[in-house]
């Protein structure tokens, strides 16, 4: 099946730091989302992206569909403990009705 | 609204026997399915449905079977656990097929010995 990898795997960065992530794929896709679960949570939606070249920000966080509509990135800026969690990217095939994961990138935020 | 529930939070099972995850919404959304998360592999697609009566097998559908008899409730159902399907598993729903976003339940732990 369709697969998306996503990097790095985990993060330990100290509090103000900025921070980048990003997903690739072999396939197109027509839509990109990123995610983010708290412990013991399920994942919340941070970022949608529905077109290549989108750049798209809320607050701290920035992500960009890329051009080539076979990766995103997202940047945290000026991170806070509270960024702390699991982030996930998640593509979405044109006919299919259905999301792929990534793996997940691990944050941790020293104070 | 509560948006997606799921019940129970945490189970333990012995090997063979069987089990219903509970999932529903109140979002009147078309579209629900069924995750699993295991360390280092993301989310994995179980099973899916674009409706009332409407199916489909997803990523790793073995070992599990699913209904939607209403558009509210998307239950799944482990036929003979097995220490494999020791997981966290999360139920979603959305308006469309078109790459909406998702809204995740809060997810249900769960142990199989």
């Amino acid at each position: 099946g369709q697969q998306l990898n996503q990097s790095p795997q985990s993060m330990f960065i100290q509090e103000g730091e900025d921070v980048s992530m990003n997903c690739t794929s072999s396939s197109i896709f027509n839509t990109w989302l990123w995610y983010k679960q708290d412990p013991g949570e399920g994942p919340v939606l941070l970022i949608a992206l529905y077109k290549a070249g989108e750049l798209t920000s809320n607050g701290r966080l920035t992500a960009q569909f890329g051009i080539t509509r076979k990766d995103s990135f997202l940047n945290i800026s000026a991170s806070i403990p509270s960024d702390v969690g699991i982030y996930f990217c998640a593509g979405h095939l044109p006919g299919y009705g259905k999301l792929t994961f990534g793996q997940g990138t691990i944050l941790t935020v020293h104070p | 609204n509560a948006g997606v529930t799921q019940t129970p939070k945490f189970q333990v099972l012995k090997t063979g026997q069987s089990m219903t995850l509970q999932c529903a919404q109140d979002m009147n959304h078309e579209y629900m399915s069924w995750y699993r998360q295991d360390p280092g592999m993301g989310l994995r697609l179980i099973h899916y449905s674009v409706g009332a009566g409407i199916t489909d097998q997803g990523e790793v559908p073995n070992g599990y079977n699913v209904s939607r008899s209403t558009t509210e409730d998307f239950p799944l159902r482990l036929l003979s656990a097995a220490p494999s399907q020791t997981s966290v598993y999360f139920c979603a729903s959305s308006w469309g097929l078109g790459g909406e976003t998702q809204y995740f339940g809060p997810g249900t732990r769960l142990l199989v010995l």
